[in-house]
């Protein structure tokens, strides 16, 4: 079975601060893909960053950047200089190539950028 | 390139009525996916169609819930008769290619508010 796990239900920082969400995954492929999914106020789900098992190197993109790390399953995101813009839920999700190829979701962070 | 459509964006319906959402994937997306989201979770997967074809409805409560993909383009998701908790936010998203790997591209959802 696959999952995903988001420890931290909601966050609250305050603008320009650092903020990383964490993500934990299993899984029992051994190839597998990782995402990132945004989700507004507005209710769409914006795709961020998709990753590959075999590519383990971090990823920057503009104020936000993703640290994969197979050693501890985790794929955490982090986003540098928060802006009020950023306020959102953020989600984590995984695919196995191998099992159901069924795109399993966290539960969602809730981030909440104050001015 | 227009992204995924979805309508209604809002439906408030009492239970025990029928109620239908349409969704019209990205232009050439073969791949097809509904999946339903409960206040406070990650979305959680329905139905896939590969083109006309439904090759996972494992998730899709048959008893109530039916969809469509007739022409292996726009799709259609039923409940009938609707019951208290169906409220939720229906999502549909599409991808280029099957089998997973590809990313899925989300439409804004419709919410349903059954009373």
């Amino acid at each position: 079975a696959q999952k995903v796990t988001q420890a931290q239900t909601e966050i609250s920082v305050v603008e320009k601060e650092d903020v990383t969400l964490d993500c934990v995954y299993e899984t029992r492929d051994t190839t597998y893909y990782l995402f990132w999914y945004k989700q507004p106020p507005s209710g769409e789900l914006v795709f961020l960053i998709r990753r590959n098992s075999f590519d383990e190197q971090n990823e920057i993109s503009g104020r936000y950047s993703w640290n994969f790390q197979k050693s501890t399953s985790s794929f955490n995101f982090t986003i540098t200089a928060s802006q009020v813009v950023d306020s959102a839920v953020y989600f984590c999700a995984l695919i196995g190539i191998q099992g159901a190829q069924k795109l399993v979701f966290g539960q969602g962070t809730r981030l909440t950028i104050n001015p | 390139e227009a992204g995924v459509v979805q309508s209604p964006r809002y439906k408030i319906i009492e239970k025990k009525q029928p109620v239908a959402f349409w969704c019209n994937p990205i232009s050439g997306h073969n791949t097809l996916y509904w999946y339903l989201q409960n206040l406070g979770q990650g979305p959680e997967l329905l139905i896939r169609y590969e083109n006309e074809e439904a090759v996972d409805d494992s998730q899709l409560p048959k008893d109530r819930f039916s969809a469509e993909r007739l022409k292996g383009v726009d799709s259609t998701l039923k409940i009938q008769p609707a019951e208290l908790g169906d409220s939720a936010v229906y999502l549909c998203a599409s991808s280029s290619e099957p089998g997973g790997q590809e990313t899925q591209y989300f439409g804004p959802g419709t919410r349903l508010l059954v009373l």
